[in-house]
């Protein structure tokens, strides 16, 4: 099983730019999650998803979308990219409730 | 969910046992003691987690106090991989979407050899 796998590993954009991450899992799991890091800190929940079909904001939403259109894959949309993006984003996966599986992170630059 | 106090950084030498204390003394009745970690910039880890009862499994062990105000995770036997940064994080377990882990700074453990 490759667990959870995130693409592309690295990504610079230019301000204005619109871009897609995308997160696959492939342990059946019910339940994805988006999380941004900023240099120094802790994880920020961005969405999340209990299901397909199914989105949520989670603690800092704004300025990105997602979509579950399959239950093994989550994409993390930015329309309109931003200096304050710039960080690294972490997708993860779990089965209800239980503890959630990281993928390694995608960094991405916003110039 | 509770917040947590965790101090920023430990040393521990390699082959002791690393004890990283942290503070919850808001937790609630029904939420539940999760322990992460980070190594270096890759994707956090699960380690452990518990509602009351102390916990152990391959990685660690849980000890969480009668009033459930604090706990301990031990790491029995540090080695230099396990040098990381340790979250402690407080949530509900139940209901659709109300499992959100809330990652504050953590505790940078530092394995010296």
């Amino acid at each position: 099983n490759a667990g959870v796998t995130q693409t592309p590993k690295f990504r610079v954009l230019k301000t204005g730019q619109s871009m897609t991450l995308l997160c696959a899992q492939d342990m059946n799991h019910e339940y994805m999650y988006w999380y941004r890091q900023d240099p120094g800190m802790g994880l920020r929940l961005i969405h999340y998803s209990v299901g397909e079909g199914t989105t949520a904001k989670g603690e800092v939403p704004d300025g990105y979308n997602v979509s579950r259109l399959k239950k093994q894959n989550f994409l993390l949309g930015l329309e309109s990219a931003a200096p304050s993006q710039t960080s690294v984003y972490f997708c993860a996966s779990s089965w209800r409730n239980n503890e959630q599986f990281f993928g390694p992170g995608t960094r991405l630059t916003v110039l | 969910d509770a917040k947590t106090t965790q101090p920023t950084s430990m040393d521990c030498a390699e082959g002791r046992a690393a004890n990283l204390p942290c503070n919850h003394s808001t937790i609630s009745g029904n939420e539940y003691v999760y322990w992460y970690r980070q190594i270096h910039s890759q994707g956090p880890q699960y380690i452990i987690h518990g509602l009351k009862n102390n916990e152990t499994n391959e990685m660690a062990s849980l000890i969480i106090t009668e009033d459930r105000k604090s706990s301990t995770l031990i790491l029995p036997h540090a080695t230099l991989r396990d040098t990381a940064v340790y979250y402690c994080i407080v949530t509900l377990y139940s209901g659709a979407g109300s499992y959100q882990l809330t990652f504050g700074k953590g505790t940078k453990l530092s394995v010296i050899p």
